[in-house]
């Protein structure tokens, strides 16, 4: 199986600030890694796909990069609504897999 | 839009089978450019996917639960349905069916999550 890590798994911040998350595979997945963003008690929801893509809907403050192994979600200008929990996963080879996540809190 | 649903017993006795179904709505699971999932959620392992089914019946599922599970479809009632044999406490999390777009592989509708408990 292919293991994806996260780092941080705990990141405090203010509103308007900008985050960066990381998410490392542990072998080469070319682009096929997205991105969840899931709240408490609330259904995952998806943020970016192929890496960069952002999904219909989901705010431009979001974005997305990386290839083969290493890749990042930044958020820019963090809103009171982004304070969630965060995870990768890649979509290269079966089984899918996520990161093990990112929790983003208020500072 | 679409919209998935799951439904099912919440508690399972262990030993016995976990059974869920996911109703399809606003959209339908024969659609090719789709192909439907299970997916799980515990505390002790995050989130864990299951298995996937295309409408044509080709399945895949995680080599980790490939031995207990079964996914299965009705076209006619635009449902596709989980089997989780021999349960222990370990199957206990929140299932999640999903839909997975096959022009990239991440899950863009989520049905609403079912709590399955095992537990005599």
């Amino acid at each position: 199986d292919i293991q994806m890590t996260q780092s941080p798994s705990y990141v405090s911040a203010s509103v308007g600030d900008t985050v960066t998350i990381t998410c490392q595979a542990s072998e080469d997945i070319s682009s096929w890694l997205a991105w969840y963003q899931q709240k408490p008690g609330k259904v995952p929801k998806l943020l970016i796909y192929i890496a960069s893509n952002l999904q219909t809907g989901v705010p431009s403050r979001f974005s997305g990069s990386g290839s083969g192994t290493a890749f990042s979600l930044t958020i820019r200008n963090l809103q009171p609504e982004d304070f969630a929990t965060y995870y990768c996963q890649q979509g290269i080879s079966f089984p899918f897999t996520f990161g093990p996540g990112t929790k983003v809190e208020i500072k | 839009q679409v919209q998935l649903q799951e439904s099912g017993p919440g508690l399972v006795k262990p030993s016995q089978t976990l059974s869920l179904t996911c109703t399809v709505s606003g959209g339908s699971i024969s659609d090719n450019k789709y192909y439907w999932n299970w997916i799980r959620q515990s505390a002790g392992k995050g989130l864990e996917w299951i298995g996937r089914m295309y409408a044509s019946g080709t399945t895949n599922y995680n080599p980790s639960l490939k031995s207990r599970v079964a996914i299965s479809i009705d076209t006619s009632k635009n449902q596709f349905s989980l089997n989780v044999n021999s349960v222990t406490a370990a199957d206990t999390a929140v299932y999640y069916c999903a839909r997975v777009p096959s022009a990239y592989d991440a899950f863009d509708i989520w049905g609403q999550g079912t709590m399955v408990t095992v537990s005599s």
